[in-house]
C-alpha cells in the first residue's frame, strides 16, 4: 500500500516569507509525528498527533512554528517568518497507534531552504 | 531512554554479512532495542527491535547479548543498497504522550562492490 507522503519535495524561500508543508500518513496510522534534520544531525522531534488527543507540541523550537491534523489525517506544518536557521529536512512519521513499540513509517522529507 | 554508542563508520563486502554492533549498558529491564536506517536523501527506515531474545525478519537478525548491555545487528547478505546510516536506539514503552525517536549518531555503513 501507499507509504508516508510529503510534499512539496524541495522548498526553496526568502527569509521572512510563511511557508506550509504538508503530509499524508499512511492510511488508519492514528499517530503523527514531525521531525526535523539538520544537515548530519540526528532527527529532532517537533510535534506529535495521537487521534483526537490534543498535539504534543513540546519540541516545537519557536512560536513560528505550527502544526495542524485536519480530519485525523492530512496533517500541515507551517513556519512563518522564516529564518536561515529553520533550513533542514522536515520529515513526516505515522505509526498504527501511539505505543512506543508499533514501528515508525517515515515519508521523504521536505528540504527546506531559507535564503 | 538510555544512551547508545556505535561505531561512526563500518566497510563491507558486498555480499557478505554485516555486523553492526551497539553498547547500551544502561539500559533498563522494561527498554527495547530498536534499529532503524537512513539512506542518503530519505526518510529513516524501521529495521528491526527486541527486548530480551534474539529477532530475525526479511531484513535483518538482531542478537541481544545475556545481560542485555549490547546488540549486534546482523544482515547476511549486504547488497549495495544497504548502505546507510544505521541507528540503534533503546526506549522505554510509555503509556500517554509522546514517543518520538531520538536517534545519536548512528554507524555509516558502507557497502563495498
Amino acid at each position: 500500500g501507499a507509504g508516508v507522503s510529503q510534499s512539496p519535495s524541495n522548498k526553496v524561500t526568502e527569509k521572512g516569507k510563511d511557508v506550509e508543508l504538508r503530509c499524508d500518513p499512511i492510511s488508519g496510522h492514528t499517530a503523527l509525528y514531525w521531525y526535523r534534520q539538520s544537515l548530519g544531525q540526528g532527527l529532532e522531534f517537533l510535534i506529535y498527533f495521537q487521534g483526537n488527543s490534543a498535539p504534543d507540541k513540546s519540541g516545537l523550537p519557536s512560536d513560528r512554528f505550527s502544526a495542524e491534523r485536519t480530519g485525523g489525517s492530512v496533517s500541515t506544518l507551517t513556519i512563518q517568518r522564516t529564518q536561515q536557521e529553520d533550513s533542514a529536512v522536515y520529515l513526516c512519521a505515522s505509526s498504527y497507534s501511539g505505543r512506543a513499540n508499533n514501528e515508525q513509517f517515515f515519508g521523504p522529507g521536505t528540504r527546506l531552504t531559507v535564503l | 531512554d538510555a544512551k547508545t554508542t556505535q561505531p561512526p563508520s563500518m566497510d563491507c563486502a558486498e555480499g557478505r554479512a554485516a555486523n553492526l554492533p551497539c553498547n547500551h549498558s544502561t539500559i533498563s529491564g522494561n527498554e527495547y532495542v530498536y534499529w532503524y536506517r537512513q539512506i542518503h536523501s530519505q526518510g529513516p527506515q524501521y529495521i528491526i527491535h527486541g527486548l530480551k531474545n534474539n529477532e530475525t525478519n526479511e531484513m535483518a537478525s538482531l542478537i541481544i547479548t545475556e545481560d542485555r548491555k549490547s546488540s549486534t545487528l546482523i544482515l547476511p547478505h549486504a547488497t549495495l543498497r544497504d548502505t546507510a546510516v544505521y541507528y540503534c536506539i533503546v526506549r522505554v514503552e510509555r503509556s500517554g504522550s509522546a514517543r518520538q525517536l531520538t536517534f545519536g549518531s548512528g554507524t555509516q555503513l558502507t557497502v563495498l562492490p
